[in-house]
């Protein structure tokens, strides 16, 4: 199936613990990006790749670390998790940067840090 | 001001009723604009994107009114299958090609038999 995939769909973890969150995509798009839902269901963009270069960069704790080892695929590192991370992450990828046809999104990692 | 604005709803409506979702955006030179529905736990997937022209797909259509920075979606002939939360979404059109999404708060939309 062509989509977009994330690993694990849950993760429950203590604070102060760092854990990763895999993502790949096989549409044969250029950008992938991670979203954070938090408990109000408000989507905010965190990162942004574009063939495996960091293009967009919010004002996201230093603790949070993406790291895209080919265009197909970004991942993301949280070290030293806090409660306050505990949200669902979204991967999604566009044809390229510019996202004119909007994003396909994965199923999401629900973080819980207790 | 926020820069994607919707009601958050949640609208309760019998089957068979149109219902109307509308939202606003801050940033007037932004360039594309969608509505994805996101099921509950599920992620955000693409209804339709919205065209200045206006854009029809079967009981779903989309409006633009960019003098008023003003986007609708109107669902006619609601299902049961129509509830979920409906969001609105705005590429601000970032300068040097690089572009991002930005979400609206979402309506939550209720159709019951």
């Amino acid at each position: 199936d062509t989509a977009v995939s994330q690993t694990p769909k849950y993760l429950v973890t203590q604070m102060g613990n760092d854990k990763s969150i895999k993502c790949e995509q096989n549409l044969g798009h250029d950008t992938m990006y991670w979203y954070k839902q938090d408990s109000k269901k408000f989507l905010k963009i965190m990162f942004s790749y574009n063939n495996k270069e960091l293009i967009i960069n919010e004002t996201v704790p230093n603790r949070f670390s993406p790291k895209s080892p080919d265009k197909a695929h970004l991942n993301l590192h949280i070290n030293s998790l806090e409660l306050g991370d505990s949200a669902v992450y979204f991967c999604a990828s566009s044809q390229d940067a510019r996202g004119r046809d909007g994003y396909t999104f994965g199923s999401g990692t629900r973080l819980t840090v207790v | 001001r926020k820069e994607v604005e919707q009601d958050p709803g949640p609208f309760n409506v019998p089957e068979g009723a149109t219902v109307a979702f509308n939202c606003t955006y801050s940033n007037s030179a932004s360039q594309s604009f969608f509505w994805y529905r996101q099921d509950c736990r599920k992620e955000p997937k693409l209804l339709m994107s919205v065209y200045s022209s206006g854009n029809e797909d079967g009981r779903f259509t989309a409006q633009l009114n960019r003098a008023s920075q003003y986007i609708s979606l109107l669902i006619r002939d609601s299902k049961l299958s129509d509830s979920a939360t409906y969001l609105c979404v705005v590429n601000p059109g970032i300068s040097g090609g690089y572009n991002k999404l930005i979400f609206g708060a979402g309506t939550r939309l209720a159709v019951h038999p």
